[in-house]
């Protein structure tokens, strides 16, 4: 079975702080994807990341970083110098590879705050 | 050049009566999904389909039909609405299914009051 848990469920900052989002997972499968995506106030849902279970490199776009660690099944965001355009809610994903399915299996999402 | 478009953005209407919502998707990709998110924005998977073909059919009444008239095309009817359909509802295509980033689309709000 597949299962995401994003322990945080509110998160709130003030500018320019540094902020860590956890995302822990479970899945039987060796191979497997993990996303994350951020839902501003607007509602809509914005693709950031996408990371297959061979590829344990940590990743960094801009003020955006991921860390990715099968050994504890975590595949942490950090925001870097956060600000308040930043404010959302974060979904971290994971589905499985192979097979005709690709049902993504949402985390319940931190939201965050960035307080200027 | 919106990638995926839904249509209407926000939907109310009355118990028992029966919507449509329309999904498209200009990304020339195989496979389009359909999405609840409830009131506490948790997102569950719907519908599957490839190339109009459907592959996923979770654990939804069966007053949900989609149709996916071509592969750029997954339309969600809804008949006999009830109140616990509140919610939004994301369309969204993948270039394939395994594994491929899932590009989502603006939602719909439906309110059923």
């Amino acid at each position: 079975a597949q299962k995401v848990t994003q322990a945080q469920t509110e998160i709130s900052v003030v500018e320019k702080e540094d902020v860590t989002l956890d995302c822990v997972y479970e899945t039987r499968d060796t191979t497997y994807y993990l996303f994350w995506y951020k839902q501003p106030p607007s509602g809509e849902l914005v693709f950031l990341i996408r990371r297959n279970s061979f590829d344990e490199q940590n990743e960094i776009s801009g003020r955006y970083s991921w860390n990715f660690q099968k050994s504890t099944s975590s595949f942490n965001f950090t925001i870097t110098a956060s600000q308040v355009v930043d404010s959302a809610v974060y979904f971290c994903a994971l589905t499985y590879g192979g097979g005709r399915a690709n049902n993504l299996f949402f985390g319940t999402g931190t939201r965050l705050t960035v307080i200027p | 050049d919106t990638a995926v478009s839904q249509t209407p953005k926000y939907l109310v209407t009355q118990m028992g009566n029966d919507k449509s919502i329309k999904c498209e998707q200009n990304l020339g990709h195989d496979t389009m999904y359909w999405y609840k998110q409830d009131s506490k924005k948790f997102l569950k998977i719907m519908f599957s389909y490839n190339n109009k073909e459907l592959i996923i059919n979770e654990t939804v009444p069966n007053r949900f039909s989609p149709k996916s008239p071509d592969k750029a095309h997954l339309n969600l009817h809804i008949n006999s609405l009830e109140l616990g359909d509140s919610a939004v509802y994301f369309c969204a295509s993948s270039q394939r299914y395994s594994g491929d980033t899932q590009y989502f689309g603006p939602g719909t709000r439906l309110t059923v009051l």
